[in-house]
């Protein structure tokens, strides 16, 4: 099993360029989340997805769409991207019958907008 | 608010004990977790205690709780230069869904 993989790991984009990021489970899971971690804060919840073609706002979802199309993907786009959107992005997927502690992370995208 | 802290930077010698400490908002969270990051990795949990409890221990790893306080502790024995890494506590926040809220995460740098 892979596990959790996101792809890319680094992309450099420019101040309103658009960009999908991909994560992909290999574990069956029901529920995926998108976080972005920040120097000096905690990982905050984008959005997340509690199986396929569903999605939810999570606690810092503005300037963010999601898509759940298949249950092993879950896509993060940013349509026109911002330097306050610099950021290190980090997927998870838990089963659904699991505590939500138990979230497999992703290895991250770092991301720069200039 | 949902500001869980940390303080940000610890730095300790090979052999010695690190105590990394987290102050968390949300008094109903039936568990707190403690959450490692090592360099260019997600995170994986490192340990959890369940909130009626005082205090866990696990190998070199202990966890504290004073629910009073709403203080959480981390105490690592005997650190390792492998230990280095960036701890995150979390809680468990009941907003119509389960989430995790973490805490802003401690550095900790093991010199030989």
């Amino acid at each position: 099993n892979a596990g959790v993989t996101q792809t890319p790991k680094f992309r450099v984009l420019k101040t309103g360029q658009s960009m999908t990021l991909l994560c992909a489970q290999d574990m069956n899971h029901e529920y995926m989340y998108w976080y972005r971690q920040d120097p000096g804060m905690g990982l905050r919840l984008i959005h997340y997805s509690v199986g396929e073609g569903t999605t939810a706002k999570g606690e810092v979802p503005d300037g963010y769409n999601v898509s759940r199309l298949k249950k092993q993907n879950f896509l993060l786009g940013l349509e026109s991207a911002a330097p306050s959107q610099t950021s290190v992005y980090f997927c998870a997927s838990r089963p659904q019958q699991g505590a939500v502690h138990e979230q497999y992370f992703g290895p991250g995208t770092r991301l720069t907008v200039t | 608010g949902e500001d869980v802290e940390q303080s940000l930077f610890l730095s300790v010698r090979e052999g010695d004990s690190s105590v990394i400490n987290c102050t968390y908002t949300d008094s109903s969270s039936t568990y707190l977790y403690w959450y490692k990051q090592e360099p260019g990795a997600g995170l994986q949990l490192l340990t959890y205690i369940f909130s009626n409890m005082d205090m866990k221990q696990d190998q070199r790893l202990t966890v504290l709780l004073n629910k009073k306080d709403k203080h959480l502790s981390l105490r690592i024995a005997d650190t390792q230069t492998g230990d280095s890494a960036i701890y995150f506590c979390a809680e468990v926040m009941n907003t119509g869904f389960q989430k995790l809220v973490f805490g802003t995460g401690t550095r900790l740098l093991v010199s030989p």
